[in-house]
């Protein structure tokens, strides 16, 4: 695998169900994103992770919770979730440091479904 | 606040070009990113500006003036695989560098 592989590509759940969210980074990178994505509305970012501590935490209501469990790997638990939340969930990864670009990279987003 | 203004959609024909443009105000502006997303897919990185000028790369060129506060994207010789959205993202260093997306510009190539 390379790059920022995310899974599952397609997710639909009801408002009582629990699930998870995984991406996985091959690039060697010491960052890790969460963004949001709706129709009409600009990528919101959610969580950010550097060195595997959480250094970011976009006033995202607590029914998200992210886990970083180590530098290649980001997880997104969902529990009680709204029917608002349905949108494409992008992770994303990079280096962080004094770098020129240091650009992001991005998985290829799982669509989430809320019933 | 920090607030990225894009056009909603473009359209244009192939083999012509089309400039996107994208206007700013951010506090800690850190240098300006392009994506291109086509439905259903990742964004990928297109172009990075930090100082003022063009940065051209092949067909794709991006142009930033940080005290106009104001960024383009310019396509050449416009292919039908261009359809995609075109996000403009704006690096920030509030404690920690984060980008800024805006809503993102929709551009149809048509034959």
């Amino acid at each position: 695998e390379t790059g920022v592989t995310q899974t599952p590509r397609h997710l639909v759940m009801g408002m009582t169900n629990k699930k998870s969210l995984k991406c996985e980074q091959h690039l060697g990178h010491n960052a890790m994103y969460w963004y949001k994505q709706s129709a009409k509305k600009p990528l919101e970012l959610m969580f950010v992770y550097s060195l595997e501590e959480r250094v970011e935490n976009n006033s995202v209501p607590s029914r998200f919770s992210p886990e970083c469990p180590n530098s290649s790997h980001l997880f997104l638990h969902l529990h009680t979730l709204q029917p608002e939340d349905s949108a494409l969930y992008l992770c994303a990864s990079s280096q962080s440091g004094t770098g020129a670009y240091n650009e992001q990279f991005f998985g290829p987003g799982t669509r989430l479904t809320v019933l | 606040g920090q607030n990225i203004d894009q056009p909603t959609e473009m359209t244009a024909t192939e083999g012509a070009i089309v400039q996107i443009n994208c206007t700013y105000q951010t506090s800690g502006f850190n240098g300006l990113f392009w994506y291109q997303q086509h439905a259903g897919e990742a964004p990928t990185f297109l172009s990075y500006n930090v100082l003022d000028g063009l940065e051209e790369k092949g067909r794709f060129s991006s142009f930033l003036s940080r005290s106009k506060g104001y960024s383009y994207l310019l396509l050449k010789e416009l292919q039908m695989k261009d359809s995609a959205s075109y996000l403009c993202a704006v690096r920030v260093n509030t404690g920690f560098q984060k980008l800024v997306f805006g809503t993102g510009t929709r551009l149809l190539v048509s034959p």
